[in-house]
């Protein structure tokens, strides 16, 4: 079966760096993407990776290992209004998007 | 960027009526859009794919008789709840793709729909 996995919740300081981690097991790879969802809202777009190697787009980075099945996004310089969910999602063979359940991040002062 | 937006941005409405929700892309042409479905602390859900011009394509489980898709043009598709029940409470959103396969997804603003 396909499975995204990525942790349920982390809790990270202001002005610090997390990263959020994502394994993926799919039926074919056509890119990941990484969203952000803040409560109450609809996802928006922070990144895809469909090559190997770490993307870097301001305070956020993502990473992708083909190979591991493995992709992370790195945020730093953590602000408060960071906290949100972070989905990842994996297009597969037919260029589905598979979803993970999304890690909840929690910022404190 | 590519918008999309939604209609409403929340409803509510007694058990038995209809319901439905407008999903517009603003500055493109949507080649394909999706319906969600989130229930809370949960990940989206898929609903259902729609093509521009032909049937959508709905995932196992959801019932395409009571969960009524039209993509009439390619800036416009519309979900109709049929029949509601406070079963069917929960965040609705759509997305929109604007090429094939690998084009991003661009989501709107979700619409959030209470059956008493």
């Amino acid at each position: 079966g396909q499975n995204i996995d990525q942790p349920t919740e982390m809790t990270a300081t202001e002005g610090a760096i997390v990263q959020i981690n994502c394994t993926y097991q799919t039926s074919g790879f056509n890119g990941l993407f990484w969203y952000q969802q803040h409560a109450g809202e609809a996802p928006t777009f922070l990144s895809y990776n469909v090559l190997d190697g770490l993307e870097e787009k301001g305070r956020f980075s993502s990473f992708l290992s083909r190979s591991k099945g493995y992709s992370y996004l790195l945020l730093k310089e953590l602000q408060m209004k960071d906290s949100a969910s972070y989905l990842c999602a994996v297009s597969d063979s037919n260029y589905q998007l598979i979803w993970g359940a999304g890690t909840k991040l929690i910022i404190k002062p | 960027g590519a918008v999309v937006s939604q209609h409403p941005s929340r409803v509510i409405c007694k058990s038995g009526t209809s319901v439905k929700i407008e999903c517009r892309s603003l500055d493109f042409q949507a080649t394909t859009m999706f319906w969600y479905r989130q229930f809370p602390k949960q990940s989206l859900m898929l609903m259902a794919t729609s093509n521009e011009g032909s049937k959508a394509t709905y995932e196992q489980g959801v019932e395409k008789d009571k969960f009524l898709i039209n993509h009439a043009s390619l800036t416009l598709s519309t979900l109709t709840v049929t029949s509601a029940h406070p079963e069917d409470s929960s965040f609705y959103i759509c997305s929109a793709r604007v090429g094939w396969a690998t084009e991003t997804q661009y989501f709107g603003p979700g619409t959030r729909l209470l059956v008493l």
